[in-house]
């Protein structure tokens, strides 16, 4: 069984400060993806990055991060100076990475709540 | 990019009533969708696997005869909530796969919300 455990329910800064969203996976496949997720109030996901359980190397993008540890089952998201704009849940998640008859199902944790203010 | 969408983007319903939603790929074929469910303030609970052609699987715990999926074509899934209920108002959202070169990417709809009152 797939499991995403984001701990962090909510979290609040103030803008232009860091912030790391934290994800512990748990998977009995060797290879898989992880993802993660903007959904804004409005509702739509937006993807972010997705990686693949051979490729450890961090990833940057502009004010975005990913810190990916197999070690520690963790691939944590990093926002450096956060803003306002930056407000949404964001969603960790997890599926296998070849193509299965089971369809690829994708695995969400609970979601972190950002609430970026002024 | 593929783009996924969904018609109706919201949709408010009387208790007892049936209301489809259609999830459509735009610029590619789609042989496998997915419907997901998200309360307010929680996750997004997959409901059920489409395929083009064939029933769909259901997860555990959800009412196949409730929740009727018809995946016709290979762009286009519907999901019809039958006797709609109060307790079944929610978020839905479609996501279809897309298969290129033996990998795959799936691409989100963004989502019905429907309100039963």
């Amino acid at each position: 069984a797939q499991k995403v455990t984001q701990a962090q329910t909510e979290i609040s800064v103030v803008e232009k400060e860091d912030v790391t969203l934290d994800c512990v996976y748990e998977t009995r496949d060797t290879t898989y993806y992880l993802f993660w997720y903007k959904q804004p109030p409005s509702g739509e996901l937006v993807f972010l990055i997705r990686r693949n359980s051979f490729d450890e190397q961090n990833e940057i993008s502009g004010r975005y991060s990913w810190n990916f540890q197999k070690s520690t089952s963790s691939f944590n998201f990093t926002i450096t100076a956060s803003q306002v704009v930056d407000s949404a849940v964001y969603f960790c998640a997890l599926s296998p990475l070849f193509l299965t008859g089971g369809g690829n199902k994708l695995t969400f944790g609970t979601g972190t709540q950002l609430k970026v203010e002024l | 990019g593929a783009v996924v969408s969904q018609h109706p983007s919201w949709v408010i319903c009387k208790s007892g009533t049936s209301v489809k939603i259609e999830c459509r790929s735009l610029d590619f074929q789609a042989t496998t969708m997915f419907w997901y469910r998200q309360f307010p303030k929680q996750s997004l609970m997959l409901m059920a696997t489409s395929n083009e052609g064939s029933k769909a699987t259901y997860e555990q715990g959800v009412e196949k005869d409730k929740f009727l999926i018809n995946h016709a074509s290979l762009t286009l899934s519907t999901l019809t909530v039958t006797s709609a209920h109060p307790e079944d108002s929610s978020f839905y959202i479609c996501s279809a796969r897309l298969v290129s070169g033996g990998s795959y990417e799936q691409y989100f709809g963004p989502g019905t919300r429907l309100t039963v009152t």
